[in-house]
């Protein structure tokens, strides 16, 4: 079935680093590709997604591109913030039949001034 | 604010008891779903309704049940809970009324359910 590895973490960073989470996954032809946020006692957010191979997404300076040949879609942001703190969740939807969303294990940010 | 919303936002309830938790979708959207998010089990697809029919099933025990009104709400259902029950509990919806099908799905805050 659908399968979804993402980078574990915790990860620790200094205020401006480069962020780079990595996600790997299976599936059955195309998916869609997805990372979503949660910060702290709230819900999921949807930060960014990418439909087909070679689809960069973006927003709030967070990037993904969709790699078909490696399987991956690594978020990566260049300069991080205190306000980036976060649990960051790679998500894959099959376009075949269901929509449901295959969720990663989730990896905590941690970012520090 | 994704303009899903759910109630209650905290419940806590005593093992073998019977829980309803409800869910109101974006307007105009047709498909809802329920998550589960635990520690042990990260977040898991339980169950969508598309315009009050059950349209997909995941890892939703017999114990659990979900229904979508006509007014497109949803309720899940959770009975003889168990300790292992308590997690954050989400919905989610999609698709415009127009019928145009989107992947992006729309989480609600969840609802943390605590039993003890």
């Amino acid at each position: 079935g659908d399968s979804v590895t993402q980078m574990e973490g915790p990860v620790t960073l200094s205020e401006e680093a480069c962020l780079t989470i990595n996600c790997t996954y299976t599936a059955t032809g195309y998916p869609s590709l997805f990372w979503y946020v949660q910060y702290p006692g709230e819900g999921l957010q949807l930060l960014l997604k990418a439909t087909k191979a070679d689809d960069k997404g973006s927003n709030k300076g967070f990037e993904a591109t969709y790699r078909k040949e490696t399987t991956s879609f690594h978020l990566e942001k260049g300069s991080v913030q205190v306000s980036d703190s976060a649990v960051y969740f790679c998500a894959l939807k099959s376009n075949f039949g269901n929509e449901k969303l295959t969720f990663g294990t989730g990896t905590r940010l941690t970012i520090i001034p | 604010d994704s303009g899903v919303t759910q109630t209650p936002k905290h419940l806590i309830t005593a093992t073998g008891q019977r829980v309803t938790l409800r869910c109101s979708p974006r307007s105009g959207d047709l498909s809802v779903y329920w998550y589960q998010q635990s520690l042990d089990q990260g977040l898991q697809f339980l169950i969508q309704y598309y315009n009050g029919e059950e349209r997909a099933k995941g890892n939703i025990l017999e114990r659990f049940s979900a229904q979508q009104f006509p007014d497109l709400h949803s309720e899940l259902n959770l009975s003889s809970l168990e300790l292992g029950d308590s997690a954050l509990y989400f919905c989610a919806s999609s698709v415009g009324a127009s019928g145009l099908f989107t992947d992006t799905q729309y989480f609600g805050p969840g609802t943390r359910l605590t039993v003890l």
